[in-house]
């Protein structure tokens, strides 16, 4: 399988489920992407990893939690999310030297119930 | 920080030539642009440096203007593909500082 791909692409979670989301990249990229995207608002940066050590953390609420073992693997983890959390939740890698096209998965989307 | 973008929407008839534009009140290192069509993925369509550089490819091609720090994006004898919502997203420094994306532009191509 090439590119960035996410799992699971749909997911529906009441405000006290525990879920995580899962980014997969296959472009031998070091740098990886959460974006959060909702209805009328413009692409949000959450986190950037850089050879697997966080760089940026951009406000982003402590209910959701980044993780990144390898360079190839970005997960999000999910709890106690509010209805506001809904949304597209995307994945994109690239290479750290700048500047650097962005792959994007096809992205999860979220409800929250 | 975050760019400005105009106009927020466009209509166009197959064949018509449309403008979007890119503003920024910061100096900026490089712009970069991509499509999103509906229910997919943003697709990369083109990075431009600053010093004024010029890109395009195809029908669709891109100007950075260091002075002005705006970024304008051409898109010429539109056709029905070229139909989406087009993103700048604004790099400040070299390495430094993550893209910051713009609202977005949508477009829309009809027959």
């Amino acid at each position: 399988e090439t590119g960035v791909t996410q799992t699971p692409r749909h997911l529906v979670m009441g405000m006290t489920n525990k879920k995580s989301l899962k980014c997969e990249q296959h472009l031998g990229h070091n740098a990886m992407y959460w974006y959060k995207q909702s209805a009328k608002k413009p692409l949000e940066l959450m986190f950037v990893y850089n050879f697997k050590e966080q760089t940026e953390n951009n406000s982003v609420p402590s209910r959701f939690s980044p993780e990144c073992p390898n360079s190839s693997h970005l997960f999000l983890h999910l709890h106690t999310l509010q209805p506001e959390d809904s949304a597209l939740y995307l994945c994109a890698s690239s290479l750290s030297e700048p500047p650097g096209e962005q792959f994007f998965g096809p992205g999860t989307r979220l409800t929250v119930l | 920080q975050q760019p400005v973008q105009s106009p927020q929407a466009v209509i166009l008839r197959e064949g018509e030539d449309a403008v979007i534009n890119c503003s920024s009140s910061k100096a900026l290192y490089s712009v970069h642009w991509y499509r999103q069509k509906h229910g997919e993925a943003p697709i990369f369509l083109m990075i431009l440096l600053k010093g004024g550089e010029q890109k395009g490819h195809d029908k669709i091609s891109a100007s950075f203007n260091e002075k002005k720090q705006q970024s304008s994006l051409y898109l010429t004898a539109s056709q029905l593909s070229y139909s989406g919502t087009y993103f700048c997203g604004t790099e400040r420094d070299l390495g430094n500082t993550p893209l910051v994306f713009g609202k977005g532009t949508r477009l829309s191509v009809i027959a």
